[in-house]
């Protein structure tokens, strides 16, 4: 079964300097590997993703992602953060095969959190 | 280009009683989907339609819950009894085809006491 596992619930960081968010996944061949940001009262809106290609990879606001086969992981960052990229933020894999082909499965979220 | 519609933002019912969910998606996205979001926690899917058909509605609770797409454009979720456990954020996406990316509508934030 595939799967997407955040491991931190809330990560803190002060504006200017650079965050991280850690996402690692379970799939059975290559993953399909996505980054969502959730603000208060609203839906999700979609940063990046991985299909194929570079590891890479570049997104909306200045983030990026970088995916590494070999630690099964999809690690969201950003070099510089803002006060605005406090948020929750979701990563998910996209089921490829079978009946739920297409479906997202969504991580629990990682709170970010930015300071002044 | 207008985003994925939900109506009501907010709904507060008491238990026992039935409630219903409106998503209107994008223009000319075939695919639909609600999702289910509870605090703390990532969306679940609960039903997938590709135009009028629901291709994955597994993970839906058919005791209670039932969706339609009867045109092939907007949708309704109705849950009938709602319990105090079916608080939560429900949620609606889009995409051009089950493959593309989905774009989320603000959501249905329902509160059974």
């Amino acid at each position: 079964a595939q799967s997407v596992a955040q491991p931190e619930d809330q990560v803190n960081v002060a504006e200017g300097n650079p965050l991280t968010v850690k996402c690692t996944y379970s799939v059975s061949g290559n993953p399909y590997l996505f980054w969502y940001v959730q603000y208060p009262n609203r839906g999700l809106q979609f940063l990046l993703k991985y299909i194929t290609g570079d590891n890479l990879v570049k997104g909306s606001y200045g983030f990026e992602a970088e995916f590494n086969k070999s630690q099964t992981s999809f690690h969201l960052k950003k070099p510089s953060a803002l006060v605005s990229d406090s948020a929750l933020y979701f990563c998910a894999v996209r089921v490829l095969y079978g009946g739920s082909q297409g479906n997202l499965i969504f991580g629990k979220g990682t709170k970010l959190s930015v300071k002044p | 280009e207008a985003g994925v519609v939900q109506s009501p933002r907010y709904k507060i019912i008491e238990k026992k009683q039935p409630v219903a969910f409106w998503c209107n998606p994008i223009s000319g996205h075939n695919t639909l989907y609600w999702y289910l979001q509870n605090l703390g926690q990532g969306p679940e899917l609960l039903i997938r339609y590709e135009n009028e058909e629901a291709v994955d509605d597994s993970q839906l609770p058919k005791d209670r819950f039932s969706a339609e797409r009867l045109k092939g454009v907007d949708s309704t979720l109705k849950i009938q009894p709602a319990e105090l456990g079916d608080s939560a954020v429900y949620l609606c996406a889009s995409s051009l085809a089950p493959l593309n990316e989905q774009f989320f509508g603000p959501g249905t934030r329902l509160t059974v006491l």
